[in-house]
């Protein structure tokens, strides 16, 4: 049990609207990472989180956006959703370095 | 370019027939390299990180070795229950680390 937690498990979505998801980090850990996990590939960082400000973000448009809370917990956002954006959306509480993933959630977006 | 490459991309395996998977980086300023085991849509577990070059780590059946540009996990004498996808993933960036995944070895272990 690592103890990061995600909501909502699963989501469908229609093209042009937009998403909130959730995680809580596990308790101690200052640092949240977020990936999208496509069918069949490897999870890709979307942006990361420490101490409540942004600390590095990957090859993904402005319409993927976040925030992190005082109590580490964090949402990611994204706007205008297109169909490509169905995925597993991952994230990764951390201290120090060793990166420990919630269950996820599966977006669907028709 | 910043990459992860794992292989094979699928392997399998009778129970008891030990095998490695490779993972090979080409990654600037690498802060680790660790691998996860991810069930069918669930998260990837931790299982391993690696620092430097001759480092070796053990955890039941598995074993996770590093050179300077390559990663091996050896499975000793597999079980059905070791079946997953397992992932390895480069971390860079500075402390916090950001991780750059390679695409997976689906691992299939038949009794």
């Amino acid at each position: 049990e690592t103890g990061v937690t995600q909501s909502p498990t699963h989501l469908i979505k229609t093209r042009g609207q937009q998403v909130t998801l959730r995680c809580s980090s596990q308790s101690g850990h200052n640092t949240v990472s977020w990936y999208q996990q496509a069918l069949g590939q490897g999870p890709q960082f979307i942006f990361q989180y420490y101490r409540e400000e942004e600390n590095g973000r990957g090859n993904f448009p402005p319409r993927f956006s976040g925030l992190q809370f005082p109590n580490y917990s964090s949402e990611l956002n994204v706007n205008a959703l297109e169909l490509d954006d169905s995925a597993l959306y991952l994230c990764a509480s951390s201290f120090q370095g060793e990166q420990y993933f919630g269950p996820g959630t599966r977006l669907t977006v028709t | 370019e910043d990459q992860v490459t794992q292989s094979p991309e699928a392997l399998r395996l009778q129970e008891g027939e030990s095998s490695s998977l490779n993972c090979s980086y080409t990654v600037s300023g690498l802060r680790g390299l660790f691998w996860y085991r991810q069930d069918p849509g669930k998260g990837p577990e931790f299982l391993f990180t690696l620092y430097s070059a001759g480092e070796e780590k053990e955890k039941e059946r598995l074993k996770a070795t590093l050179t300077k540009k390559e990663s091996f996990l050896h499975i000793t004498a597999p079980k059905p229950e070791d079946s997953a996808t397992y992932l390895c993933a480069a971390g860079y960036g500075g402390a916090t680390n950001k991780l750059i995944f390679g695409t997976g070895t689906l691992l299939a272990v038949q009794p």
